[in-house]
């Protein structure tokens, strides 16, 4: 079974770029969720999303947005670039979305504005 | 807003030493907590995850203990192994689907 892929894994965009990064999960999982993970910060959740509906989300700026395809497939968009949006973005999926269900994490992609 | 304390922030032990560390979060509307292990270039690993006040999980030499109505768990790991070194993080569940992630407990085996 594959796991969770996401791309690019690495990038570097210039301020007031935007980006799009990409999620596909475990085949079978419904619910997919971001996270940014920054030097010495632990995971701040972004959003989760639960057959196609962001069902929650995290304290980010309009900036950060996000959408699920019917496949499951989720992608993330972050507007006009900042210096401090350089971080490690993961996502994960899970069959349910429950909260005994566990994450599966893809390796991220490392995202490095100038 | 919810927080999730882990402590120590990171941790060296001898190698075949044994070692614990915490995770503390508010039990109010508490439904479950997970336990990952992140090693370094890898992707974060569930190890745990566990909803009832005194459950206790293990996996191999690798275990964690659950107290909603106090709010922590422990994580309990026997004999370290180089293997074992990672960033360990819990994550709690609330009401609204929500994980909240705390900051993790780096450990580092010494050979």
């Amino acid at each position: 079974k594959a796991g969770v892929t996401q791309t690019p894994r690495y990038l570097i965009k210039t301020r007031g770029q935007q980006v799009t990064l990409s999620c596909s999960p475990i085949s079978g999982h419904r619910s997919v969720s971001w996270y940014q993970q920054t030097p010495g910060q632990g995971l701040q959740f972004l959003f989760e999303y639960f057959s196609e509906t962001q069902r929650n989300k995290g304290n980010f700026p309009g900036r950060f947005s996000g959408r699920q395809f019917s496949n499951s497939r989720s992608e993330m968009n972050v507007s006009t670039l900042e210096l401090g949006d350089s971080a490690l973005y993961l996502c994960a999926s899970s069959h349910s979305g429950s909260n005994t269900g566990e994450l599966f994490f893809g390796e991220g992609s490392r995202l490095t504005v100038l | 807003i919810l927080n999730v304390e882990q402590s120590p922030q990171s941790l060296h032990v001898q190698e075949g030493d044994s070692t614990n560390f915490t995770c503390s979060f508010p039990s109010s509307n508490f439904y479950a907590l997970h336990w990952y292990r992140w090693e370094t270039a890898k992707s974060p690993e569930a190890l745990f995850v566990m909803t009832l006040n005194g459950d206790e999980k293990k996996k191999g030499r690798i275990s964690a203990t659950l107290n909603t109505k106090e709010g922590y768990s422990y994580l309990y790991i026997k004999g370290s192994q180089p293997e074992d070194s990672a960033t360990y993080l819990c994550a709690c569940h609330y009401s609204n689907y929500q994980l909240i992630w705390g900051a993790g407990t780096k450990l580092i085996i010494k050979p």
